[in-house]
């Protein structure tokens, strides 16, 4: 299985911050890596795909970079609605795995 | 409009096993490519992939819980079954189940279920 890290876990952040969160894949998976974004309660949703292709309907100040190992989110100016966890998934080969997750909460 | 919506039991006790079902509209499971995956979550934890069926009848299972699971699907039903087996109290999680196969080279889960609570406990 291919072990995926995150960093941070958490951080705290104002509205209109520049974030950025970072995985990590155990061993290269190209560019086979998911973002997804999960609120209290609900479903994971998918921010970005192949590990910088916005999912259609997700705004722009999201944004996905890397190859590799080593790949970032980034949000360019968090809004309310970005509070949430954020979780990188590899679909470079099954088992797919999580990362254990960056949740983003209000400095 | 793609939906995907799970159902099973709420409570299963120890040693038994757990039989779930997603449902699903908007895409078929004969169509090239098509895939649906299970995904589950333990309170305050992260997600876990657990097994995915293809269209094909490929099927593929966690390491680590794959002597326990077995994924099956009835497409004319548009359903996907997952049982496992010999629940413990660890499996406690609320269990989703979601799509991938839109681009199938690249496999992401671009609709998910609502899930569903499962709780392991006598």
């Amino acid at each position: 299985d291919i072990p995926m890290t995150q960093s941070p876990s958490s951080l705290s952040a104002s509205v209109g911050d520049r974030v950025t969160i970072t995985c990590r894949a155990g061993q290269t998976i190209s560019n086979y890596l998911n973002w997804y974004q999960q609120k209290p309660g609900k479903a994971p949703n998918l921010l970005i795909y192949a590990a910088s292709t916005l999912q259609t309907g997700v705004p722009s100040r999201f944004s996905g970079s890397g190859s590799g190992t080593d790949f970032t989110l980034t949000i360019t100016s968090l809004q309310p609605d970005d509070f949430a966890t954020y979780y990188c998934q590899q679909s470079y080969v099954t088992p797919y795995t999580f990362g254990p997750g960056t949740k983003v909460d209000i400095k | 409009q793609v939906t995907l919506k799970e159902s099973g039991p709420a409570l299963v006790k120890p040693t038994q096993t757990l039989t779930l079902t997603c449902t699903f509209s908007g895409f078929s499971l004969n169509t090239y490519g098509m895939r649906v995956n299970w995904i589950r979550q333990a309170p305050g934890k992260a997600l876990e992939w657990l097994a995915r069926i293809d269209w094909d009848d490929d099927k593929f299972y966690s390491t680590s819980l794959k002597t326990r699971l077995t994924i099956s699907k009835d497409a004319s039903k548009n359903q996907v079954v997952l049982t496992m087996t010999n629940m413990d109290p660890v499996d406690t999680a609320r269990y989703y189940c979601a799509r991938s196969g839109e681009q199938i080279v690249w496999a992401y889960f671009d609709y998910w279920g609502q899930g569903t609570l499962v709780t392991v406990s006598s």
